[in-house]
């Protein structure tokens, strides 16, 4: 089955531009996670969806950043506007229904690398 | 929320040794605690997971043992190979929330040496 598709792979822009992320997660799955990585450090969960709706947010910088999913499917991610310590690997993920049982998997995309000038 | 810490942050090793990486975690209530390797400029790919119901999970070289009472879980990789160096991420999930809201650790870079 195809995997999670995530774009742009890459991205460099200045300071206070805006930038987003595209995601297509794999066919089916009702869960989707927006991940932020650091160079150097473990992904930390930014938001979390269960089909089009939010199950959780608390980490996500809600004023510059914003995320959707419409129709429960596609997700967008968007930062607006960036700044250096935005500066990270942004990896989108999904697996087939939260909460069931023996079905804990994330898949991840292959991320969206940011670099902000 | 929980924190998760793992240990070391690198580790060296000769091919054929056994390799060991640990985590701790501080919320009591987490019930799921997987293993991610993430080669370089790759997407993370889960390895082997483990159920708080379960103290111990092995496939093939690779083992996970579980303490929920001292709460931390250890990686075991033996007999390694060239091939599993990479970063190693431990996470748990947390008190309340379904499967996938997982807090990772910081992660252990693994270096096979042949």
């Amino acid at each position: 089955e195809a995997g999670v598709a995530q774009s742009p792979r890459y991205k460099i822009i200045e300071k206070r531009q805006s930038v987003a992320f595209w995601c297509n997660p794999i066919s089916g799955h009702a869960t989707l996670y927006w991940y932020q990585q650091i160079l150097g450090q473990g992904p930390k969960l930014l938001i979390q969806f269960q089909n089009n709706g939010v199950v959780d947010d608390s980490q996500l910088p809600k004023d510059r950043f914003s995320a959707e999913r419409l129709k429960g499917v596609d997700s967008t991610l968007k930062i607006q506007p960036a700044k250096l310590e935005d500066s990270a690997v942004y990896l989108c993920a999904s697996s087939p229904r939260s909460g069931t049982p023996n079905t804990g998997e994330l898949f991840f995309g292959e991320g969206s690398r940011l670099t902000v000038l | 929320g929980e924190n998760v810490e793992q240990h070391p942050s690198t580790l060296s090793v000769q091919e054929g040794d056994s390799a060991v990486i640990k985590c701790t975690y501080s919320d009591s209530a987490s019930n799921y605690f997987p293993w991610y390797k993430q080669e370089l400029g790759k997407r993370p790919q889960l390895i082997i997971d483990i159920r708080s119901n379960v103290g111990e999970k092995k496939d093939q070289r690779i083992a996970v043992t579980l303490n929920k009472t001292a709460k931390h879980f250890s990686l075991h990789i033996t007999e390694t190979q060239p091939e599993d160096s990479a970063v190693y991420f431990c996470a748990a999930s947390e008190r309340g929330t379904s499967y996938g809201k997982l807090t990772f650790g910081q992660g252990t870079i693994l270096t096979v040496h042949p």
